[in-house]
């Protein structure tokens, strides 16, 4: 099956600064990559996803980037701000699954103001 | 849109009973349901998929005995902790698969504590 492997476990950075979470996956079939932000006793959220036909996609402050050939993909937060500090989440699925989704050990982004 | 509910949010029991947690998609409908347990400081693992109509696939490891799930609805499934023990003790969450296809949206998570 599917194995997602997640670095760095914990990241600090200063605010404004940018952060760059990156994660591995071992299914070459896996077709749809997501990343979930979750804050300290709440649900995980949906902030961005890729699927595989795309290289990068961007949304404001946030952009995820995907390679194929190596099958490692990343997360990228420009002008990080005290709010962006929470767990960060990677995951893959393939369509053959049943979209079960498999998710990376998780990232402890702490942004120091 | 793509709103998941939750309930209860929490619930304390007494070991060797059985807790029931709801899990609705509110303005969509889910033919597949997934349910997860989340220790501290850790990550989701998931324990069973949840189909509407149909019995639900459990992951290696987690006993479809002790967690029974029931989805009856297109837009209900239940997990059901049968004789919780102490151990038991941990956040349980739902998602389902929003209307687009690919995407999961998660419930608010129900924090289950067995004395």
């Amino acid at each position: 099956g599917e194995n997602v492997e997640q670095h760095p476990s914990t990241l600090s950075v200063q605010e404004g600064d940018s952060a760059v979470i990156k994660c591995t996956y071992s299914d070459s079939a896996s077709n749809y990559f997501p990343w979930y932000k979750q804050e300290l006793g709440k649900r995980p959220q949906l902030i961005i996803d890729i699927r595989s036909n795309v290289g990068e996609k961007k949304d404001q402050r946030i952009a995820v980037t995907l390679n194929k050939t190596a099958k490692h993909f990343s997360l990228h937060i420009t002008e990080t701000q005290p709010e962006d500090s929470a767990v960060y989440f990677c995951a893959a699925t393939t369509n053959n699954a049943g979209n079960m989704l498999t998710f990376g050990g998780g990232t402890r982004l702490m942004v120091k103001p | 849109g793509a709103v998941v509910s939750q309930h209860p949010s929490r619930v304390i029991c007494k070991s060797g009973t059985s807790v029931k947690i709801e899990c609705r998609s509110l303005d969509f409908q889910a033919t597949t349901m997934f349910w997860y347990r989340q220790f501290p400081k850790q990550s989701l693992m998931l324990m069973a998929t949840s189909n509407e109509g149909s019995k639900a696939t459990y992951e290696q490891g987690v006993e479809k005995d002790k967690f029974l799930i029931n989805h009856a609805s297109l837009t209900l499934s239940t997990l059901t902790v049968t004789s919780a023990h102490p151990e038991d003790s941990s956040f349980y969450i739902c998602s389902a698969r929003g209307p687009g296809g690919d995407e999961q949206y998660f419930g608010p998570g129900t924090r289950l504590t067995v004395t």
